[in-house]
Formats: structure tokens, sequence, C-alpha cells
């Protein structure tokens, strides 16, 4: 099994503000990596697939990178509905990380 | 717009088999890979297995030994089963579709189930 491990867990942030969240996966996945937002008691959205792809529809203040065992989550200029809980899932064995929570500082 | 639908017992007993369905409208179950994943309330995300529509199918090794997948194209749906269940597998259940070039892009809205007696 690939281990993926997420961080941070929380992050506070506010509007407008810049974040990013890392990805480490135990062994290379290439860039068979995707994220996805999820929102209170709701399904996940994927947001990005093949690590840096933005899903049709997705805005483009979110941005993908990385390859190997190591990706970033990118959020620029962070919008009221950005604040969720993020996801990345390597797509060889699915395995996701363990999620970050980005709240309003 | 494919859309899916999970549908099965909200409760289930220790010991006994979780069975769930998930319904695809809007496009065709053929061609491609589907998956279900599972979140325990509060936590995150775990991935249950899938199976393609010819009916090949891989799954967690953590749960591979009680687990059955399979898929009915006739009625455009697939299926989970979940033998000897306890209360560790309580959980909202996901069904999902496999974009075929990585990711899972349209998702069921989940049903939880809970495993009590």
């Amino acid at each position: 099994d690939i281990q993926m491990t997420q961080s941070p867990s929380t992050l506070s942030a506010s509007v407008g503000d810049r974040v990013t969240i890392t990805c480490r996966a135990s062994r290379s996945i290439s860039s068979w990596l995707a994220w996805y937002q999820q929102k209170p008691g709701k399904a996940p959205k994927l947001l990005i697939h093949k690590a840096s792809s933005l899903e049709s529809g997705v805005p483009s203040r979110f941005r993908g990178s990385g390859s190997g065992t190591q990706f970033t989550l990118t959020i620029s200029g962070l919008q009221p509905d950005d604040f969720a809980t993020y996801y990345c899932q390597e797509c060889n064995t699915y395995s996701f990380g363990q999620g970050t929570k980005l709240d309003i500082k | 717009q494919v859309q899916l639908q999970e549908s099965g017992p909200g409760l289930v007993k220790p010991s006994e088999t979780l069975s769930l369905n998930c319904s695809v409208s809007g496009g065709p179950i053929r061609g491609r890979y589907w998956h279900w994943i599972r979140q325990p309330p509060g936590k995150g995300l775990e991935w249950i297995g899938y199976v393609y529509y010819v009916g090949d199918t891989d799954s967690s090794p953590s749960l591979k030994s009680r687990l059955t997948l399979s898929v009915d194209t006739s009625k455009n749906q697939f299926s989970l089963k979940l033998t000897s269940v306890t209360a560790a597998d309580t959980a909202v259940y996901y069904c999902a579709r496999d974009t075929g070039d990585d990711g899972l892009d349209s998702w069921g809205p989940g049903i939880l189930v809970s495993v009590s007696s």
C-alpha cells in the first residue's frame, strides 16, 4: 500500500490569503494524484487530477503541482466558499491523505 | 450529467452483512471503473474498492476478506457487500465514478450506515 501524508491537518487563514497544502507519498506515484474539496454533509468534489490539471469549472485560483512523492495544492486569493476540508488521493492504490481542514482565522 | 445514488439499510446489526447499491443515471456504466469510499463520522475518507464494468475488482487490503463488489450493467448499477460488520464499519458510504484519467469526478450524496444492535 502507498501511504499518503498530508499536512497541515488544520490551517487557519483569512479571505484573500494564499495557502498551501502538502501531500507526500510513501513511494513515487508519478503524477497520479487528485485533490478534492469537501464541505460538511456533502460528497467530495474533484478539483485537480493528474497532480496539476484543473477540473472543468474549478476556479483558476486553485493550483496543483508536484510529481513523484511531493505534491502541493495552492489556493490564491481565498474566497469565503473555499473554507472546507481538502484531501489528496493517489490513484495507483487509491489511498487518501488524512485531510486538511481550512478554516477562517 | 451522470448522477449516482446509494441505497440500502441505514442500520445493520453487528456480525451481519452490509449491502449497498449504487444506481447510475445520465450515462452508461459501461467503460468505466466505479468506486466505493467511506467516511466514519468526523473522520477522513477511506477507499474501499472498485469494480470495472466487466466485473473486475480491487479493494483495500484491510477489507478484502470481507468484501464483495459486483456490477449489473443491465440495471446500470453496482453493489457492495461487507460481511461480519462491527461498530468500526459505521460510516457514510459513497459511490463514485472514475474519470479514467485519474480522480473520481462524480459522487453519490452518500448514505449513513450505522452498525448497532
